[in-house]
Parts: structure tokens; sequence; C-alpha cells
């Protein structure tokens, strides 16, 4: 089966930094994904990280712990338009028969305040 | 390139009702996801096609819902006889491929929120 943990609401002050943290525990892995989404609208693509490791992105990086089922996201210079939900996502390791299909964790809701 | 694109936005039943979603991918896209959102929850997998074929059903309720995704037209998911704990956010996701690129990423629709009364 699959786990993924994350917390479920993080409050930070505008030009900070928050650090949200995601652990897994899956059949098979092929991937960590994070995603934003914004209250009554789509997910949006954020990271992907598949080796250990950290990928930077502009404001957003995002680390991969394989041997530890760990992984965060860093969100730097908090702008109060990054106040939204974010999920975290893996991939199942069995593509042929899973093709993209993802499994998400129950999200962690940012509250960026001024 | 159009996005994702799901209708309708908003659907409203009644207890009893049935329920049709309906999701064109993004143009390129072949497989089709389909998710359900709860309030102040993530994302549950239900169903994964591609056309005309279903690969992996394994999150949808055995009864009263199903899935298509026909050679030709959008996927649909329907849900039959509708009961109020159906409400909820349904997301549609698409993808080109089928992990040939590591980074292949899914694509969502802005979702159909159904409400039942």
């Amino acid at each position: 089966g699959q786990n993924i943990d994350q917390p479920t609401e993080m409050t930070a002050t505008e030009g900070a930094i928050v650090q949200i943290n995601c652990t897994y525990q899956t059949s098979g892995f092929n991937g960590l994904f994070w995603y934003q989404q914004h209250a009554g609208e789509a997910p949006t693509f954020l990271s992907y990280n598949v080796l250990d490791g950290l990928e930077e992105k502009g404001r957003f990086s995002s680390f991969l712990s394989r041997s530890k089922g760990y992984s965060y996201l860093l969100l730097k210079e908090l702008q109060m338009k990054d106040s939204a939900s974010y999920l975290c996502a893996v991939r199942d390791r069995r593509i042929k028969a899973a093709g993209n299909k993802l499994t998400f964790g129950g999200g962690t809701r940012v509250l960026v305040k001024p | 390139n159009a996005g994702v694109m799901q209708n309708p936005r908003h659907l409203v039943r009644r207890r009893g009702q049935e329920a049709r979603l309906r999701c064109s991918p993004m143009k390129g896209h072949s497989h089709v996801y389909w998710y359900r959102q709860l309030p102040e929850e993530g994302l549950k997998f239900m169903v994964y096609l591609q056309k005309e074929n279903i690969i992996d059903e394994s999150g949808m309720p055995k009864e009263r819902f199903s899935a298509e995704f026909p050679k030709e037209g959008p996927s649909i998911l329907r849900i039959q006889q509708v009961v109020r704990g159906d409400s909820a956010a349904y997301f549609c996701a698409s993808s080109p491929t089928v992990g040939r690129k590591a980074n292949e990423k899914l694509f969502f629709g802005s979702g159909t929120q159904l409400s039942v009364l």
C-alpha cells in the first residue's frame, strides 16, 4: 500500500522561509512530485525529484532522500500569493501498469501573513 | 494550446439522480486520470484510462461509478443514483506518455464541484 504524510497546516510571515516535510512509504517508487493548489483551482506542478538531493527552481526548492522516504519543499522569500495548499505525491514504480498515476498526501495548507 | 478542460464547473444534483462529468485532455494527450477531493483533504485516485481502455480502476467504488474514454470525444465520469457522500471536487488530469520521460507529469483541469442535495 501507499502512505504519504505531510503536516496539515503551516503559518509563516511574508518574506520568511517555510519548509514543508513529506514522508512516504510506498510499494514502489519512481519519482516524487510537489504540486501547488490554490483554493478552488487546479493543482499546478512545482517540482519533481527522482534522485537524492536538492532541486532548485527560483524561490522553490525540493529535496529527496530515497533511503529515508523523505522529501521537503522549501519556499523562500514568501509572498502573499504563496498562500495555498502544497501537495506531495509519489509515482508508482510499475510504470507500464500505472502510467503516470500519482498517489497524493493530504496536502499542507500554508498561510502567509503580512 | 488549451489545457485540460472539465465541465461543468459546478454541478448540483438531488439524491438519486445521475451525474456526468466531462474531461477533455490536453491536445496530444491520450492518458486520463480521475481524482476526487473532499474539503480540506488531498486528491484520491479513482481511475486511469487510455483511449477506449480502462487501465486501473482500483480507486473507483464498485457500484454506481463508471468511467469511459471513447475514441472520439471527452472522457466521462458517471455517478448513478448520487448520494450526499458523493459531494466533492472531481479533478481530471492528463499526460502524454507512459513514463517515457522520467519527469513526465500530470496536468490537471480546474475540476467539477459536485453538490448533492
